[in-house]
């Protein structure tokens, strides 16, 4: 099946900037694969970040953002806050009602 | 408000089954695609399946492909996954996940039953 890859995991100083990508094994992501991103801390449930590549969900700070870059999406997180400590993942559509998400990229803010 | 809750997770012998449910509430849930997500303790999340608002469309990851089957009861807005053959690594919080059509992405979720699959 296929395999959507992510960074594993990454550090951002507060106030810094960091982006994370989203990749599929078999190829190239695009907008019809409707990246989408989700943000879920230790113990409570996936919370949406953005959707369509790029679209912010309802109450997701601006500091948020979503884009294809090259071959991969990506979230790219500008001026950093200690409360965006958490684990990332992505979800990509793979055709035939297929979902996958991303293996997820755990974020530290020091 | 929209509000998902699971239910019926529990442990279970390797090779039996279960069924987990999820009562829907704040929303006409008769009108939406839903899907059943799992984590596995310390690791990512796994998209299960999904079926269409009408039942008619089910598809699922190729992991539980022949031996879970996701279902429906839009009079009680419940969704269901039931669980047979069930093995170790099937152990995992079980989340329930509306899906807005209309913007192609998980939208709500709930907070998950967890499944434990032990001897």
């Amino acid at each position: 099946q296929t395999v959507v890859t992510q960074e594993p995991t990454l550090s951002v100083s507060p106030g810094g900037a960091v982006t994370l990508t989203c990749a599929l094994t078999s190829g190239s992501v695009s907008t019809t694969n409707y990246p989408s991103w989700y943000q879920q801390t230790p113990g409570q449930a996936p919370r949406s970040l953005i959707y369509r590549t790029s679209s912010r969900s309802s109450g997701v700070p601006d500091r948020f953002s979503g884009s294809i870059l090259g071959n991969k999406a990506a979230l790219t997180i500008t001026g950093a806050q200690a409360e965006d400590e958490s684990d990332y993942y992505c979800l990509l559509f793979v055709g035939s009602g297929v979902w996958v998400f991303g293996g997820g990229t755990k974020l530290t803010v020091l | 408000e929209v509000h998902l809750v699971e239910s019926g997770g529990g442990l279970v012998q390797p090779g039996g089954s279960l069924r987990v449910s999820c009562a829907a509430s704040g929303f006409t849930f008769g009108s939406y695609w839903m899907n059943w997500v799992r984590q596995a303790p310390g690791k990512g999340l796994e998209w299960v399946a999904n079926i269409k608002h009408d039942g008619n469309e089910k598809y699922y990851a190729d992991s539980v492909k022949g031996r879970f089957t996701i279902s429906r009861d839009n009079a009680k807005n419940s969704l269901y996954l039931d669980m047979s053959s069930l093995r170790a690594e099937d152990t995992a919080v079980y989340y329930c996940a509306r899906y807005s059509f209309s913007w192609s992405f998980f939208d709500s979720w709930g907070q998950g039953a967890l499944v434990t699959v032990s001897a």
